[in-house]
């Protein structure tokens, strides 16, 4: 059972305008989330991540939302740009030690 | 500047062949971690290790041993390459403790004919 759910696989969006990739998780042991981008060819590489502690974190165009009630977390992207055009995987962490926990992914693409 | 080296960026092997994937980190963390990324799966997590000669089972462990002989140095053992093992390898590490973030080498692209 997938305890981090990215259930769009894939999201289209037009340059300048807002990106929302949402991400899911069921285990209440998670105290820790990160955003991950990834393109083709590369590793991974950290976005931005977000304390239990925390509602909201921002870095520049990037913002991450936690709603641990909802056992949801967001990650908005404003102005999106042809470059952010990758897989963005969520990730959480804190069931055991530093073990992360990934989501399959959400392909971004920004039309310019 | 953080690093982490893979052997390979592109393997082919034959069904039944032992295959060895190295990775290098150069950052002195204690943690290093194995996973594979397939389409609409995701990362998912095949063997972690926390120190020198640790290892622990992550979600898909079967086909698969690691090795971990020194700090920067974490490989994956393919005992007997299948098809069903064709995918992308991907090594990360992290520092002990508690920062989650963990920094991915570039992957293995691993075909098994």
């Amino acid at each position: 059972d997938q305890q981090v759910k990215q259930n769009s696989p894939s999201l289209s969006v037009q340059e300048g305008r807002i990106s929302i990739l949402n991400c899911d998780y069921t285990n209440s042991m998670f105290d820790y989330f990160l955003w991950y981008k990834k393109y083709p060819a590369e590793g991974p590489t950290f976005l931005i991540s977000i304390s239990s502690i925390k509602d909201k974190n921002e870095d520049g165009r990037f913002t991450v939302f936690l709603n641990k009630s909802a056992k949801h977390l967001s990650l908005h992207i404003v102005p999106s740009q042809p470059g952010d055009s990758a897989v963005y995987f969520c990730a959480a962490g804190g069931e055991y030690g530093n073990k992360l926990v990934f989501g399959a992914g959400t392909i971004l693409r920004v039309k310019s | 500047d953080v690093k982490v080296t893979q052997s390979s960026r592109y393997l082919v092997k034959r069904t039944g062949e032992k295959v060895f994937l190295e990775c290098v980190q150069d950052m002195d963390h204690e943690n290093m971690f194995w996973y594979r990324q397939d389409p609409g799966l995701g990362l998912r997590l095949i063997y972690f290790s926390y120190d020198v000669k640790m290892k622990e089972k992550g979600d898909i462990p079967e086909g698969y041993s690691v090795s971990r002989e020194k700090k920067e140095r974490f490989s994956l053992i393919l005992e007997s390459a299948s098809t069903n093992q064709t995918s992308m390898y991907l090594c990360a590490s992290s520092i002990f403790g508690e920062s989650y973030e963990q920094y991915f080498g570039p992957g293995t692209r691993l075909t098994v004919t």
